[in-house]
């Protein structure tokens, strides 16, 4: 267990819905990282918040957003959702903002979208 | 930015076989190189990571080696076992910037 939460584990839902993921950081650590992995692909980053503000972007669509709020905890918002947004997302989290921090991946949260 | 690739996309050894698996990256600024296991279904998780100011690390069967004139780095497994079965990827980065990762090799041990 690296200590990183998400909810929910999974989560089916229809075009054109939206839905919003939950990450909760290991204690003490300050930087969260969003990532999503499509069915037998690699890991693609997304986004990164440090202590409540954006760090870094990836390849995030436009139809998603991320935010971290003050107690740390992050959320990802998926909106208007397409066949193809269906994957693994994984939050990890650090202790700082930099890329040699050793990052913890939590459980991830399947998205099934029909 | 930085590219990450990784080879080979699958490799399949023997148990007690050792198994190779190599990265190169593009970005000669890049200065964290981990490697993660991700077993089918689970989460990544670190195995091993080494930075620009060593060449080699070790850690029981597991070792990792960066040249970083050539801009490349691999992971050797030594006397691997069936549960080392699982897909591997490498990532490259540095510090304020977005990590990049390999597109993954998938590794089986067969008994």
């Amino acid at each position: 267990d690296s200590g990183v939460t998400q909810t929910p584990k999974h989560l089916i839902t229809a075009t054109g819905q939206r839905v919003t993921l939950r990450c909760s950081p290991r204690s003490g650590d300050l930087s969260v990282y969003w990532y999503q992995q499509s069915l037998d692909q690699g890991l693609q980053f997304l986004i990164q918040y440090y202590n409540g503000e954006e760090r870094a972007k990836g390849n995030i669509l436009e139809r998603f957003s991320a935010q971290q709020f003050p107690d740390l905890h992050s959320e990802l918002n998926l909106s208007s959702l397409e066949l193809g947004d269906s994957a693994l997302y994984f939050c990890a989290s650090s202790t700082q903002a930099g890329a040699g921090e050793t990052q913890y991946f939590g459980p991830g949260t399947r998205l099934l979208v029909l | 930015g930085e590219n990450v690739e990784q080879h080979p996309s699958t490799l399949s050894v023997q148990e007690g076989d050792s198994a190779v698996i190599k990265c190169t990256y593009s970005d000669s600024a890049s200065n964290y190189f981990p490697w993660y296991k991700q077993e089918l279904g689970k989460r990544p998780q670190l195995i091993i990571d080494i930075r620009s100011n060593v060449g080699e690390k070790k850690d029981q069967r597991i070792a990792v080696t960066l040249n970083k004139t050539a801009k490349h780095f691999s992971l050797h497994i030594t006397e691997t076992q069936p549960e080392d079965s699982a897909v591997y990827f490498c990532a490259a980065g540095y510090n304020f910037n977005k990590f990049y990762f390999g597109s993954g090799t998938k590794l089986n041990v067969k008994p």
